[in-house]
């Protein structure tokens, strides 16, 4: 079975500071995506990356970085905290094209509950 | 931009009960799934759909795919309080880099 793994299920940060969430898969996926998830609001996609040291912007980019110097760890970066960043945070990979109906299927990370104050 | 709808947003029933939820875009998309998520943790992906007109069984819930591959329904037959959870359908077309879009969900609660 596929394993992802996230970092910490919950973070607490003061405003400012700079937030690493680090995920990490064990099925030598090609893509991992980062995204935000609010009541009302769904799942937003924040980066994705399709292949090693190469991202792309998501829906709600700003605010944010990432990093991805192997193919298995995919960096989620928080450069200054700020409380309207308060939000579940969850990592996602999928295997990528040449898989066939598989290429899309995306598989999750138990989430990061991070709190801003 | 592409939109994906589910419809209810919420829904709240009796165990034993049946239910539809449903997923609608005015897209089209060469596949779709479906997500199971539990309060505090990550979706679960459940089934992915392909063939327009496609049928999926997986023990008492029962997908389809829209014949124009625009739409999905999931049924459950005897709803339990375990079904309890935000169901997501996700779609995904092939030129969007591996990308889905997901719809926003609908929030199951089985009262036992």
């Amino acid at each position: 079975d596929v394993k992802v793994t996230q970092s910490s299920r919950y973070l607490v940060k003061r405003t400012g500071e700079k937030v690493f969430l680090e995920c990490v898969q064990d099925m030598d996926h090609e893509n991992m995506f980062w995204y935000r998830q609010d009541p009302g609001l769904g799942l937003r996609l924040i980066y994705f990356s399709y292949d090693v040291k190469m991202k792309e912007k998501g829906d709600i980019p700003e605010g944010y970085s990432v990093s991805r110097e192997k193919k298995e760890r995919f960096s989620l970066i928080l450069e200054s905290a700020s409380t309207n960043q308060t939000s579940m945070y969850l990592c996602a990979s999928s295997p990528g094209r040449g898989e066939g109906t598989r290429s899309y299927e995306q598989y999750f990370g138990p989430g990061t509950r991070l709190t801003v104050t | 931009t592409q939109l994906l709808e589910q419809s209810p947003q919420f829904l709240s029933i009796q165990e034993g009960e049946n239910l539809t939820v449903y997923c609608n875009s005015s897209s089209v998309f060469s596949s779709l799934q479906w997500y199971r998520q539990e309060p505090g943790e990550g979706p679960v992906l459940l089934v992915t759909v392909v063939t327009g007109g496609e049928v999926k069984k997986l023990k008492r819930l029962t997908f389809q795919f829209g014949d124009a591959r625009k739409d999905s329904s999931l049924h459950i037959t005897a709803a339990q309080p375990g079904d309890t959870g935000l169901y997501l359908c996700a779609g995904s077309r092939i030129t969007s880099y591996d990308k889905v879009i997901f719809g926003p969900g609908t929030s199951l609660s089985v009262i036992p």
